[in-house]
This record gives C-alpha cells, sequence and structure tokens, in this order.
C-alpha cells in the first residue's frame, strides 16, 4: 500500500486566491511527522513546513498552512494568496519513527497559477 | 553557498560505463540520503548512512553502491549504468539531534542521462 498518497496530478488557481493540495498517508506508527516541499522548473526541493503527529494545532509558515486532520490520516496544504511564484510541483511526504525515519514521499501535485 | 551540493550538476554517459555522483554538506549533520526522482514517482530512496560507520539500503538500491568518506561527504556509484537508471538524483541531509523534527534538505539535484 501507498505510504502518501496525491490524488490531484494538476492544479489551477487563480492569482491571490487560495488552494489546497490533498495528501492522505498510511501509517500504524503513533510517532510520525508530516512534510510539504515544493519543486520549482529549476528542480530543487525546498522544505516548505512540517507537522507532528502529537502537534495539537496546524502548522503555519507564512502563507502556507497544514491542515491536519489525524483521525482521517489527511495533510493537506493550504497555500492563501497565490502567487505567481507558486507554480511549481509540490510534494507531501511522512517520516516514520518504527522504521528508521525513513522519509516517504508521495508522486506529486502540479500546482499553476493563473495571472 | 548552499548548504548541500552535488557534483556533476548534469552527466550523460554510456551504458556499462561506470558513474560516481559526489554530495557534499556544511549543515554539519549526521545523516544523509540518496534518492531518484522519475516523473509520475516522486522521489524514492537509494541509500542512506545515519553515520560514517553506518549505510543501509532504502527501497531501490539494486544496481546502485555507496560511500560515506566523511560525515560531510556522501557518493553514489552506478557500477554499470543502464538506460533505466536515467533520472534526476537528489543528496538530502538531516539531523534529528540538531533538529527534532528530522526535516530532510536536499541539494540542487543531479541530472543523469544513460544513453
Amino acid at each position: 500500500a501507498q505510504k502518501i498518497t496525491q490524488t490531484q496530478p494538476g492544479m489551477f488557481v487563480q492569482e491571490k486566491e487560495a488552494v489546497t493540495l490533498d495528501c492522505t498517508y498510511d501509517t500504524s506508527d503513533p510517532s510520525y511527522g508530516l512534510f510539504w516541499y515544493k519543486q520549482p522548473s529549476s528542480g530543487e526541493m525546498i522544505f516548505l513546513i512540517y507537522q507532528g503527529s502529537y502537534d495539537q494545532q496546524n502548522a503555519t509558515e507564512g502563507r502556507y498552512s497544514l491542515n491536519f486532520q489525524k483521525a482521517r490520516k489527511s495533510a493537506n496544504l493550504v497555500i492563501s494568496a497565490s502567487q505567481l511564484g507558486d507554480s511549481a510541483m509540490y510534494f507531501c511526504a511522512m517520516r516514520e519513527t518504527n522504521t528508521g525515519n525513513q522519509f516517504y514521499f508521495g508522486t506529486g501535485t502540479s500546482l499553476t497559477v493563473i495571472p | 553557498d548552499a548548504d548541500v551540493t552535488q557534483t556533476p550538476r548534469n552527466r550523460i554517459t554510456k551504458t556499462g560505463k561506470r558513474i560516481m555522483l559526489e554530495c557534499s554538506q556544511t549543515k554539519g549533520h549526521d545523516r544523509m540520503y540518496w534518492y531518484r526522482q522519475d516523473p509520475g514517482l516522486g522521489l524514492r530512496l537509494i541509500y542512506y548512512s545515519f553515520d560514517v560507520k553506518d549505510i543501509n539500503k532504502g527501497e531501490i538500491s539494486d544496481g546502485y553502491s555507496v560511500s560515506r568518506q566523511a560525515q560531510a561527504k556522501f557518493s553514489l556509484s552506478l557500477e554499470s549504468a543502464i538506460p533505466n537508471q536515467t533520472a534526476l538524483y537528489f543528496c538530502a541531509t538531516s539531523d534529528p539531534h540538531r533538529e527534532s523534527t528530522d526535516t530532510q534538505y536536499f541539494g540542487p539535484g543531479t541530472r543523469l542521462t544513460v544513453l
């Protein structure tokens, strides 16, 4: 079974609007971390935001927030006030403690911001 | 200067050739990783190392080998390259002792083409 599932291969959003990128995960480990990375067309992987499994509040970093619904095993990324520079691939990832802190990545969502 | 560097950034080689990809980091992190990225498949873990004397196979280690020459250096070798090893290769580092989230930080990537 896939550890991380991103069901949206591609998304479009109007500039200045908010967009939600979906991510669901599968683990039986009570201790895990969830991450989002951005990959622009230049190719580098840029860390955006982190949510720990024991964190009570949703993580926020500037225009990025993570909608963490533990019972549903979802960790959606919300980007507010989209900008043209947000156009990129976005990857959700999970770190499991019981597999030696290995990371598992989803297949990514391509976001295009329309002017 | 970048914290995680990879050399070369681009490489074209022929089937059967031996090739080495190098990764260096100035972050002082203990843990280093090698991933490959293929279109539509996200990132997959090849090998990882939690310290100089610790090397572990990841999800797709066949056809690859690694060497952890020092805390700051982690090399990936393809002993006899084949066309399906054409991919974007990433090195990453992390350190749970320095950062409790154990976030992975990526190098800029090496684009490898095997003809």
